[in-house]
């Protein structure tokens, strides 16, 4: 079955870097996106952009631009999401999610479980 | 930015009702309207995508409508394993910018 699963918690300073894998399974890597997001305790899911499996291009959410950057390796069907400059604000479950596209409108399925990212010094 | 607005925030309803929340976008985004079910430590699983299409898997008490800036979820016969958080996910413009709502969390009364 299709599936995605992502690297472990972290725990970081802020002002560090982390980058969280996602490892797809059981479908054709480079024929599907993926997107990233992330949801801070307690709170709703905020987009953080997407890539292509096939070309890598990217579009990232502008809130986000210049801090993060998005990866895919095709030969280990994984996608790495990285964030600089952390705060604590960053603190959150960080998800991957395969999109799909239909007639222009794209969503999210399945998603992988979710990794914790902890900014605290 | 096209801003989404789901209502009501929070719900409270028995096993067996009927239950519907609505979503409403900034601006006109055709049918590009998904729907999410999330429940405590768990990702969120998509229910419905392009506004009306079940995704496979999905029980049919589930159902989506609208169109435009104006989009309705309906639980026809609300079941125990229902009681979760639901999201509406907005994909208009290319390159795609997405937006969710801010959920609307269903509890027992």
């Amino acid at each position: 079955q299709v599936q995605l699963v992502q690297s472990g918690a972290e725990v970081k300073k802020p002002g560090a870097s982390v980058k969280v894998s996602c490892r797809a399974s059981g479908y054709t890597f480079p024929n599907y996106g993926i997107s990233w997001v992330r949801q801070a305790p307690g709170q709703g899911l905020e987009w953080m952009g997407w890539i292509s499996g096939y070309s890598g291009y990217t579009n990232y959410a502008q809130n986000l631009q210049g801090r993060v950057t998005m990866t895919t390796d095709t030969s280990t069907s994984t996608a790495y999401m990285e964030l600089r400059s952390l705060r604590s604000d960053d603190t959150a479950l960080y998800y991957c999610a395969r999109v799909l596209a239909e007639a222009g409108n794209s969503y999210f399925d399945p998603w992988g479980q979710g990794t914790l990212v902890t900014v605290s010094s | 930015d096209i801003q989404m607005t789901q209502s009501p925030s929070s719900l409270s309803a028995s096993v067996g009702d009927r239950v519907t929340i609505t979503c409403r976008a900034s601006q006109n985004i055709n049918n590009y309207l998904n729907w999410y079910q999330q429940k405590p430590g768990k990702a969120p699983k998509l229910l419905i995508y392009t506004a009306s299409s079940l995704q496979s898997g999905v029980p049919s008490r589930f159902s989506g409508s609208g169109s435009g800036t104006d989009f309705t979820l309906t639980i026809s016969s609300l079941q125990p394993e229902d009681f979760a958080t639901y999201y509406c996910q907005q994909s208009y413009s290319s390159p795609p910018e997405v937006t969710f709502g801010q959920g609307t969390r269903l509890e027992i009364k």
